[in-house]
């Protein structure tokens, strides 16, 4: 099924540890985004990608980068996680504006925990 | 710069009561607008979106929200709730920025639903 995909849905980290959160989408859409989500703060972009080759970044980026490796990919790397990291991280891609279900599709998550 | 504001962080009624879910927005242009879901453990569902076209907008699940410029508002309702509606609600402003369409969250409303 088209979508976007998100490996892993669950990871504990210790503190210092690195890590790398995957995602992928089959629909052919240029942007990508990283977002995360924690209680009362909705959802802050962390970084985002405006079509391939290129990175920005968004509200929240310290302790991350992130990579578009191809028109499909876009990861996210924790260097050195911390508890502050500790989130439920979602990638999102966007339909134009021309479709007539124009939006963001979102993945289904991962939850992240920082011990 | 754009922003968006949902007045409330939780809604209560009663199932088959009508349903309001407030946001505002600052723009210095017409936004597009959009609500997504968020049902436990989930991820993030389209409901509806507003592009400038008709000012009342049809989304799924019976819910539907008017455009109101002059009062920067896209507030979401629902004539009658349903147990099933129980969830998180995200009001998102799209900031277009050099090019880039970036989508911003409003903090969420949780609608609770009681028998």
């Amino acid at each position: 099924n088209a979508g976007v995909t998100q490996t892993p849905k669950f990871q504990v980290l210790k503190t210092g540890q690195s890590m790398t959160l995957q995602c992928a989408q089959d629909m052919n859409h240029n942007s990508m985004y990283w977002y995360r989500q924690d209680p009362g703060m909705g959802l802050r972009l962390i970084y985002y990608s405006a079509s391939e080759g290129t990175t920005d970044k968004g509200e929240v980026p310290n302790g991350y980068n992130v990579s578009r490796l191809n028109k499909r990919e876009f990861s996210l790397r924790l260097e050195s996680a911390a508890p502050s990291q500790t989130s439920v991280y979602f990638c999102a891609s966007r339909r134009p504006p021309a479709e007539t279900n124009y939006g963001y599709t979102f993945g289904s998550g991962t939850r992240l925990t920082v011990v | 710069a754009q922003s968006v504001t949902q007045l409330d962080s939780h809604v209560s009624v009663s199932e088959g009561t009508p349903v309001l879910l407030r946001c505002n927005y600052s723009s210095s242009y017409s936004p597009s607008l959009f609500w997504y879901v968020q049902h436990p453990n989930k991820g993030l569902q389209l409901l509806l979106k507003y592009t400038s076209a008709a000012t009342l907008v049809k989304g799924i699940n019976g819910f539907e929200a008017e455009f109101k410029k002059s009062e920067t508002s896209f507030h979401l309702t629902k004539p009658s709730a349903h147990m099933s509606d129980a969830a998180e609600y995200f009001c998102v402003v799209i900031l277009s920025s050099g090019g880039s369409y970036i989508p911003t969250f409003g903090r969420g409303t949780s609608l609770i639903v009681h028998p």
